[in-house]
C-alpha cells in the first residue's frame, strides 16, 4: 500500500519559513516525478511544484517562485518544501503527490499538513 | 497559464441520478486532463486521468470523454458515496491548473 506522510506544517508569522516534508512507503520512491499541491481553506486546488526524478528538473506556479524550494532524498524516500518569506496567501493544507506515469497527474496523494500564516 | 473552467459549480441530485459536469480548457490540451474526487477532509483521489482512462479501482459509473478545450464527466447513476467536489485538472505543460472544483450535493 502506497502511503504519503507528510509533516511540517503549523502556524509562522508572515515573512518566516517553514520546512515541509513528506515520507513515501510503498512505492518505488526514486522512480516517481513528485510535486506539492496545496488547498487554501475552503478554496480550490493548486499545484505548488513538481520535481523530477533525479531531481535534475523543478518547477514551480508563479507565485512560489524565488520563495519556496522543491527538494528530494531518494536514499530516505523523502520529498521537502523549503518555504520562506511566507505570506497570508501561502495558508492553506499542503498535499504531497506522486505520479505514477510521468510528471502527471496525481494518482497517489498524502493526508496534508497545515500551514498558516498570520500575525 | 491555462485556466480551467467548470461548470456548474454546485450541483442538486438524487441518488440514481445521471450527473454530468463540463470542464472547459482556454487553450487546446489535446487529451492531458485528469478528473479528482474529494470529500470534506480527505485528500483528492484520481477518477480519470488522459481525459477518458479510468484510474484502477474506479466504479464503471465514471466516464470522461472530450479533448480540445471541452471535456466532460458523467456520473451514469450517483451514488451515496459519491457526493464530493470534483475537480478537472489540465496537464498539457509543466504549469497544470485545476478547475475550481464543482460539489455535488444531495437534492
Amino acid at each position: 500500500e502506497v502511503q504519503l506522510v507528510e509533516s511540517g506544517g503549523g502556524l509562522v508569522q508572515p515573512g518566516g519559513s517553514l520546512r515541509l516534508s513528506c515520507i513515501a512507503s510503498g512505492l518505488t520512491f526514486g522512480s516517481h516525478w513528485m510535486s506539492w499541491v496545496r488547498q487554501a481553506p475552503g478554496k480550490g486546488l493548486e499545484w505548488v511544484a513538481t520535481i523530477k526524478q533525479d531531481a535534475s528538473e523543478k518547477y514551480y506556479v508563479d507565485s512560489v517562485v524565488g520563495r519556496f524550494t522543491i527538494s528530494r532524498d531518494n536514499a530516505n524516500n523523502s520529498l521537502y518544501l523549503q518555504m520562506n518569506n511566507l505570506r497570508g496567501e501561502d495558508t492553506g493544507v499542503y498535499y504531497c503527490a506522486s505520479a505514477t506515469f510521468g510528471e502527471f497527474p496525481f494518482d497517489y496523494w498524502g493526508q496534508g499538513t497545515l500551514v498558516t500564516v498570520s500575525s | 497559464d491555462i485556466q480551467m473552467t467548470q461548470s456548474p459549480s454546485t450541483l442538486s441530485a438524487s441518488v440514481g441520478d445521471r450527473v454530468t459536469i463540463t470542464c472547459r480548457a482556454s487553450q487546446t490540451i489535446s487529451i492531458w486532463l485528469a478528473w479528482y474526487q474529494q470529500k470534506p477532509g480527505q485528500s483528492p483521489k484520481l477518477l480519470i486521468y488522459k481525459a477518458s482512462s479510468l484510474e484502477t479501482g474506479v466504479p464503471t459509473r465514471f466516464t470522461g470523454s472530450g479533448s480540445g478545450t471541452e471535456f466532460t464527466l458523467t456520473i451514469s447513476s450517483l451514488q451515496p458515496e459519491d457526493f464530493a467536489t470534483y475537480y478537472c485538472q489540465q496537464y498539457n505543460s509543466y504549469s497544470p491548473t485545476f478547475g475550481q472544483g464543482t460539489k455535488v450535493e444531495i437534492k
